[in-house]
């Protein structure tokens, strides 16, 4: 089964809230993760990384939380704007594999006006 | 840069009909990787190269052959096609083996009918 997945599906919020989209893995071995953005007809586009010995990475309107004791990862987006839709995929590497990165399923993340 | 490059963007191929899915990029990156992406879900590793004259098997290879004779190109060989092969291909590339982000491209939509 997949190592990494996430709790829903799809995620509507308005615009201007902040969204928080939730991933979960199961591999006590990753040790690094990363999300991606992929926009319709698009491939996806990194937003932010975080390694296993961090719990908190911030970016510009990006924020990603590691809990290894949960093996959880979240990734929160501030002030929500419609440029923001799109499907978000966490995903992780077990110790510098080079086989890549196994993805989860992906969240929709819809923005209402 | 053009960063990693596919072609072609579209394709409809009959069943048993053979193709090669072109990937190219110029960011002097050893990794390169083929994942499939089948509707709704997150994306499979299919193929991946360390370096030139290097490959390996993914999560899901059959049906599937690649080859990496420079550090810029990684196609992806279809011998046989079949229904299940129907879905959007990936081609990504990293400076080292999953600890990093990888760049994608714009990815090849298949159609086998």
């Amino acid at each position: 089964g997949e190592s990494v997945g996430l709790h829903l599906p799809t995620l509507s919020v308005q615009e201007g809230d902040n969204s928080i989209i939730n991933c979960a893995y199961s591999n006590s071995a990753s040790d690094y993760f990363i999300w991606y953005k992929q926009e319709s007809g698009k491939g996806p586009q990194f937003i932010i990384d975080i390694r296993s010995n961090m719990d908190k990475r911030q970016g510009q309107r990006v924020t990603v939380l590691l809990n290894k004791t949960v093996k959880h990862l979240s990734l929160q987006i501030a002030a929500t704007q419609p440029g923001d839709s799109a499907v978000y995929f966490c995903a992780e590497n077990i110790r510098g594999g080079a086989d890549g990165l196994t993805f989860g399923k992906g969240t929709h993340l819809i923005i209402q006006p | 840069n053009a960063g990693v490059t596919q072609t072609p963007k579209f394709r409809i191929l009959k069943i048993g009909q053979s193709m090669t899915l072109q990937c190219t990029q110029d960011m002097n990156h050893n990794y390169m990787y083929w994942y499939r992406q089948d509707p709704g879900m997150g994306l499979k590793l299919i193929y991946y190269s360390v370096g030139a004259g290097i490959t390996d098997k993914g999560e899901v290879p059959n049906g599937y052959n690649v080859s990496r004779s420079t550090t810029e190109d990684f196609p992806l060989r279809l011998e046989l096609a079949a229904p299940s092969q129907t879905s959007v291909y990936f081609c990504a590339s990293s400076y080292t083996g999953g600890g990093t982000e990888a760049f994608f491209g714009q990815g090849t939509r298949l159609t086998v009918v």
